[in-house]
């Protein structure tokens, strides 16, 4: 079944920009919107961002001014740029699928194929 | 936007019993746009229901959604040793895209 899996740096300098990828194996990213979500240690879920393969993104309004979301269907990836990060971006950063684009639950909103999560820690 | 909220914040109960869970909008939330995830400590959640009521692959038919409107509920039946984990809803937005409710931890009582 589609796996994806989180890769890049555990550790940002306050300021800079943080960069992840999500690789998508056993499966195709067409079809599907793919997002990131965060979750600041002992704290719930937020959602970022999604992006279709086509290129069409949504972000939360709240991170919108610094997120960056782009895909490269070449290599089955998309990945997440967040600029300016301060300590309230440490986070487990987690990409997921979904919603669905096409077929039978386009219209349908909800998250259903997981990365493990990768830790980003925020210091200097 | 559409805030979420969950009742209760933990729920402490034993094995073989019924968990009844809710989570209740600030407004009227499509029920295409409603959904509950299980995260146990250093997972990634896992989708439960969509759609408010439609179980994902794999899950357990003692796990079930209902609800319309402003009012969902997650019921687990029986609860299992492996059900006990925190539990969040979501629903999307238009505007602010999706959002979750601050979960309810079900614990070993």
């Amino acid at each position: 079944q589609v796996q994806l899996q989180e890769s890049g740096p555990g550790l940002v300098n306050p300021s800079e920009t943080l960069s992840l990828t999500c690789t998508v194996s056993n499966g195709s990213i067409s079809t599907y919107y793919w997002s990131w979500i965060r979750q600041p240690p002992g704290k719930g879920l937020e959602w970022i961002g999604y992006i279709y393969y086509s290129g069409s993104t949504n972000y939360n309004p709240s991170l919108k001014s610094r997120v960056t979301i782009s895909v490269d269907t070449s290599k089955n990836q998309f990945s997440l740029k967040v600029t300016s990060v301060t300590a309230a971006d440490a986070a487990v950063y987690y990409c997921a699928r979904g919603p669905p684009g096409s077929g039978s639950h386009r219209g349908y909103y909800y998250l259903d194929v997981w990365g493990k999560g990768t830790t980003v820690t925020v210091s200097s | 936007e559409i805030v979420l909220t969950q009742s209760p914040g933990t729920l402490s109960l034993s094995p073989g019993e019924r968990a009844t869970l809710s989570c209740r909008a600030s407004q009227s939330v499509s029920s295409n746009y409603l959904a509950w995830y299980q995260q146990k400590p250093g997972q990634a959640p896992r989708l439960l229901i969509y759609g408010a009521s439609s179980r994902a692959t794999g899950i357990p038919d003692r796990f079930s959604g209902s609800g319309s409107g402003t009012d969902f509920t997650l019921t687990i039946s029986r609860l299992e040793p492996e059900d006990f984990a925190v539990y969040y809803c979501q629903q999307y937005g238009s505007s602010s895209g999706f959002t979750f409710g601050p979960g309810t931890k079900v614990d070993i009582k």
